[in-house]
């Protein structure tokens, strides 16, 4: 079974750092690109980001271009987002999520909660 | 990377059909078949509903449908059911080699 288990939310200050995890289980996760998205409280969802399945293509949304990084373990199956200078408005419930068709995501964790705030 | 308009809102009787309409641009929606739909039901991840404009996942209901004119996706609820009360988002890949979503879809069943 295809799982995808978010961790490292949390709460932190304006200007703070804070790294999300994905543990990824149930397929090989070095085949397959994948993506963050993330959905501020009672607002729509946001892709954030993309990588494939070696890191070495990688995509942001402007918003986070310079302050955020994604990146891969493959290895130890996992994802990361690494999230720095952080603003009130990065608040949000972050997904991660597997391109299993082109262009689509077929699986998605649960997500997992940044707070943003003093 | 603005998002893609959607309807705020759309209702139907069960048993009925209704569309929601996702307008792009020409640098997203109109430049690429790759159009996808997501069904979110409240404090849920998202579930993929429609691929590259048209194609369901195995396991997905052929009560929906998906299809594109120029800049406008859209994705067809057939038969509504009071299962299908959800949000509904549509994504693209844009000429920038990123994605976009739309502004979402709150789908009621009357």
């Amino acid at each position: 079974e295809v799982q995808l288990v978010e961790s490292g939310g949390g709460l932190v200050q304006p200007g703070g750092s804070l790294r999300v995890s994905c543990a990824a289980s149930g397929f090989t996760l070095s085949t397959y690109w994948m993506s963050w998205v993330r959905q501020a409280p009672g607002k729509g969802l946001e892709w954030v980001a993309n990588i494939n399945g070696d890191g070495s293509s990688i995509h942001y949304v402007d918003s986070v271009k310079g302050r955020f990084t994604i990146s891969r373990d493959n290895a130890k199956n996992s994802l990361y987002l690494q999230m720095n200078s952080l603003r009130a408005e990065d608040t949000a419930v972050y997904y991660c999520a597997r391109y299993g068709y082109y262009a689509a995501m077929d699986a998605w964790g649960q997500g997992t909660t940044a707070i943003v705030s003093s | 990377q603005s998002a893609l308009t959607q309807p705020a809102s759309v209702s139907g009787s069960p048993g009925q059909s209704i569309t929601i309409s996702c307008t792009g641009t020409s640098s997203d929606v109109g430049a690429y078949n790759y159009v996808s739909w997501y069904q979110q039901h409240p404090g849920k991840a998202p579930k993929l509903m429609i691929y590259e404009v048209s194609n369901r996942p195995s396991g997905v209901s052929n009560r929906f449908s998906g299809s594109k004119s120029g800049n406008t996706a859209s994705l067809t609820i057939s038969g509504l059911q009071a299962e299908d009360e959800a949000d509904y988002y549509c994504n693209s890949y844009t000429t920038s080699s990123t994605y976009v979503f739309g502004t979402g879809t709150k789908v009621t069943a009357l």
